[in-house]
Formats: structure tokens, sequence, C-alpha cells
């Protein structure tokens, strides 16, 4: 059974400070992975999508990297703002075409402090 | 943007009873599926459906649960006979052509 795990559970820091999220997975033949936002008590939002032929992808302050041969993902966050407050969901499948749900961890609860 | 809907947000119903809840997937998507998180938990894949059938299901997708796509643009999960476990907040996801899931922002079960 493929696990998914998220490290570390919590982290509060300052606002301004860059940040790293980890994700490890059992199995290394992924397909894709991707980084979530969710708030209390609503849906999730896509941050990054990374294919599994791709290390990294960007967006904005947001940027993901993937190394498939240790199972490790991370999210890094710079400049980090209040708004960022949320969790942070990784997610995998491994295989293509549709079929294959994601399998989930169980997140990062940030805090980003005034 | 294009988005994924769910209704209704919160959904309250008694022990035994059949509910049914409503998602509207992204229109040009193909794939279409419902997740659950019970509170504190994970998020739990339930089942993927494309070309009008069932392509995977999970282990928790037993034959209480049912899916359908009974018209070109609504995605329905059905709980025959509810019990208080099925309590959980159920997302329905759907993806196009790349490989991203987009998620609707749930419907909240609550079976007392």
């Amino acid at each position: 059974k493929q696990e998914v795990t998220q490290i570390p559970a919590a982290l509060s820091v300052p606002e301004g400070e860059n940040l790293v999220l980890n994700c490890s997975f059992t199995d290394s033949a992924i397909y894709n992975l991707q980084w979530f936002r969710q708030d209390p008590g609503k849906g999730l939002t896509s941050l990054l999508l990374i294919q599994s032929s791709q290390r990294e992808q960007t967006s904005g302050r947001l940027n993901a990297s993937l190394d498939k041969s240790s199972g490790r993902s991370t999210l890094y966050i710079a400049a980090s703002q209040p708004g960022d407050s949320a969790t942070y969901l990784c997610a995998v499948t491994y295989s293509g075409g549709g079929a294959d749900g994601l399998t989930f961890g169980k997140g990062t609860h940030l805090i980003i402090q005034p | 943007e294009p988005e994924v809907t769910q209704t209704p947000s919160h959904q309250v119903t008694q022990m035994g009873q059949e509910v049914i809840l409503r998602c509207v997937p992204i229109s040009n998507h193909l794939y279409f599926y419902w997740y659950r998180q019970i509170l504190g938990q994970k998020v739990e894949f339930l089942v993927s459906f494309y070309n009008n059938e069932i392509s995977e299901k999970s282990e928790i997708f037993d034959d209480q649960f049912s899916v359908e796509r009974p018209d070109g643009s609504n995605f329905t999960l059905k709980i025959r006979s509810t019990k208080l476990e099925d309590s959980a907040m159920y997302f329905c996801a759907s993806e196009g052509q790349a490989p991203e899931a987009f998620f609707g922002q749930g419907t909240r079960l609550t079976v007392v």
C-alpha cells in the first residue's frame, strides 16, 4: 500500500520567512505529484503539479521539487505572508489516464505570524 | 475561471437514510472522482469514473455507494443507507487532458 508522509505536521513562522515543506512517498514509481492548499472547512486548491519526467515547477512565490529516486518532494514558499496560513497537502498518483486516484499525505498545518 | 461545484454544502441526514451528493465538474473534463475526508484525517480516494463507467474504486467504496453521470453535466454520489461513520467531507474532483485534478468545495455530510 502506498504511503505519503508529510513533515512537519505543523509549522509556525514569522511573516517574511522562507520555508520548506516536505513530502515523502514509499513507491518511487509515481506518475505525478500534486501540491494542494486547504483552508479550514474548505475544498482543495491545486498549487502545483509535477509530472514524473519533471524535477520542479514554479508558480509565483512557490517552488516544488521532485526527486523520484529518493521518494521525496519539497514545497518552498518564499517571503511568507499571513495569507499563506493553511494546510498544505501533497498527493501522488501511480498511473496515467485518469483511472488512478490520488494518494494524499496528512498535510502540514502552516501558520504565518503577522 | 472554470470550477467544480458541489451541492449541497452541508447535508444532515438520519442514519439509514439515502443521500445523494451532487457535483458539476468542469465542462470539458473527462475524468471524475469522489474523495472523502473524515474530520482530522487524510483525504481518501473513493472512486474514479471515465467514459460513463467506474475506472477504479477503493475498499471504502462498497455496495452502499454508487455513482452516476445522469446527464452531460452532473456527477452524483449516492449512499444508500447512511451510517454514523459516513459522516465526513465529500469532495468531487475532475481532470481534463492534463493530469491535474481540480476539486470542489466539498459537501459536509453529518449522519445523526
